[in-house]
């Protein structure tokens, strides 16, 4: 089955450092990748997205993903986090049966210190 | 652009009783979906919709029932409401776009459901 795991559930980074998020994936054919985020009480906001192509993908507010199929991995980063990332995110695998059936991840949540 | 619009936002049922949570969507997308998100489980599908006039179920199903009232309209009933159920509830709808891809799905701000 397919199924997607997020190692980190909760990751404290200082403001203006580096952030990788990881994210690592079980899917028999080439899959469809997503990272969302969400603010607290928010809906999910689409981040950035790969479908094929080339494998560094740039989103909005900065961030960007790496797809390694050899590692089963999209590992989201950003050079400098600012305090309004603090959120939760979530990295999914879209499959399409039909509809777009999204597999998420438990979601790593994002605190940042000033 | 209102996009995917969820009522009620809050709702507060006693165990045995029924609701269903509606959910609209002005994009003119075919598909919806009605996810469950509980701490450190990430979202769950409950039912989806490919298109108007189906219904699937997805991976948590019980407990609910699903109707697809048109193609901008998915609503989620709970028959019998169980303190299992209590979670923020989420409608999406997106686009599958044959060989070209899917487009993104677009979340409604949620639905929190406490069950006593």
């Amino acid at each position: 089955a397919q199924s997607v795991t997020q190692p980190d559930i909760h990751i404290t980074v200082s403001e203006g450092a580096s952030l990788e998020l990881r994210c690592n994936y079980s899917y028999g054919a080439t899959p469809y990748l997503f990272w969302y985020v969400q603010s607290p009480g928010q809906g999910l906001q689409l981040l950035l997205k790969y479908f094929s192509g080339d494998t560094l993908v740039q989103g909005i507010k900065g961030f960007e993903a790496e797809f390694k199929r050899s590692q089963s991995s999209f590992n989201l980063r950003k050079p400098s986090v600012h305090w309004s990332d603090a959120a939760e995110y979530f990295c999914a695998v879209g499959l399409i049966q039909g509809a777009q059936k999204l597999v998420f991840g438990q979601g790593t949540r994002l605190t940042i210190n000033p | 652009n209102a996009g995917v619009t969820q009522t009620p936002k809050f709702q507060v049922l006693k165990t045995g009783q029924s609701m269903t949570l509606q959910c609209a969507q002005d994009m003119n997308h075919n598909s919806m979906y009605w996810y469950r998100q509980d701490p450190g489980m990430g979202l769950r599908l409950i039912y989806y919709s490919a298109s108007e006039g189906t219904t699937d179920k997805g991976e948590v199903p019980n407990g609910y029932n699903v109707s697809r009232l048109n193609k901008r309209e998915f609503s989620l009933r709970l028959e019998s409401a169980a303190p299992s159920q209590t979670s923020v509830y989420f409608c999406a709808s997106s686009e599958v776009l044959g060989v070209w891809g899917l487009t993104e799905a677009f979340f409604g701000q949620g639905t929190r459901l406490t069950v006593v």
